[in-house]
């Protein structure tokens, strides 16, 4: 089955700095990549998420960038602020005809004012 | 628009009891879904729903039972608890398999 790592598990930065998050997947098939929030005793959230027919796709200070060939996709936020302090999670999906999202083991990120 | 809720929200059991988790989501969406979080290992699968009617074992469905009562109501067993079960647990829904939208979680702890 899929296999998604998931690195850092923890990233200190210093607020205003800009902080990015990597996985890679195993599965070629695989072909959606949301990334989730979580916030302290709260469920996840997607804040972006990526199809394999797409580079690159942005959402103000948040970007996701796919690398097909070398199976892996990466999450940057940029001007970080301390809401931005929270767990964040990568998965992978095969789309159509698979309902199972994989997930990664977690980035613990926190931005120090 | 309550989205997914989940109850209860914190559950101490003893080794051997059962109880039911309950999940429902007011969405109209088709597949629901349980995951587990344990430290330092995401989000596993237990079984998910694809659409009313049908359930299917995830990654680590082991000890655990599901029923899709209706399009809304997604329900997880555990018949006999084990220590090994305590966790947090996840309900989860989609509309099509894209965007999982999630429930604030149970916390159960097995003694």
């Amino acid at each position: 089955g899929e296999n998604v790592e998931q690195h850092p598990s923890t990233l200190s930065v210093q607020e205003g700095d800009s902080a990015v998050i990597k996985c890679t997947y195993s599965d070629s098939a695989s072909n959606y990549f949301p990334w989730y929030k979580q916030e302290l005793g709260k469920g996840p959230q997607l804040i972006i998420d990526i199809r394999s027919n797409v580079g690159e796709k942005k959402d103000q200070r948040i970007a996701v960038t796919l690398n097909k060939t070398a199976k892996h996709f990466s999450l940057h936020i940029t001007e970080t602020q301390p809401e931005d302090s929270a767990v964040y999670f990568c998965a992978a999906s095969k789309g159509a005809g698979s309902y199972q999202l994989t997930f990664g083991k977690g980035t613990k990120l926190s931005v120090i004012p | 628009n309550a989205g997914v809720t989940q109850t209860p929200k914190f559950q101490v059991l003893k080794t051997g009891q059962s109880m039911t988790l309950q999940c429902a989501q007011d969405m109209n969406h088709n597949s629901m879904y349980w995951y587990r979080q344990d430290p330092g290992m995401g989000l596993r699968l237990i079984y998910y729903s694809a659409s009313e009617g049908t359930t299917d074992k995830g990654e680590v469905p082991n000890g655990y039972n599901v029923s899709r009562l209706n399009k809304r109501e997604f329900s997880l067993r555990l018949e006999s608890a084990a220590p090994s079960q305590t966790s947090v647990y996840f309900c989860a829904s989609t509309p099509i398999h894209t965007e999982a939208f999630f429930g604030q979680g149970t916390r159960l702890t097995v003694v």
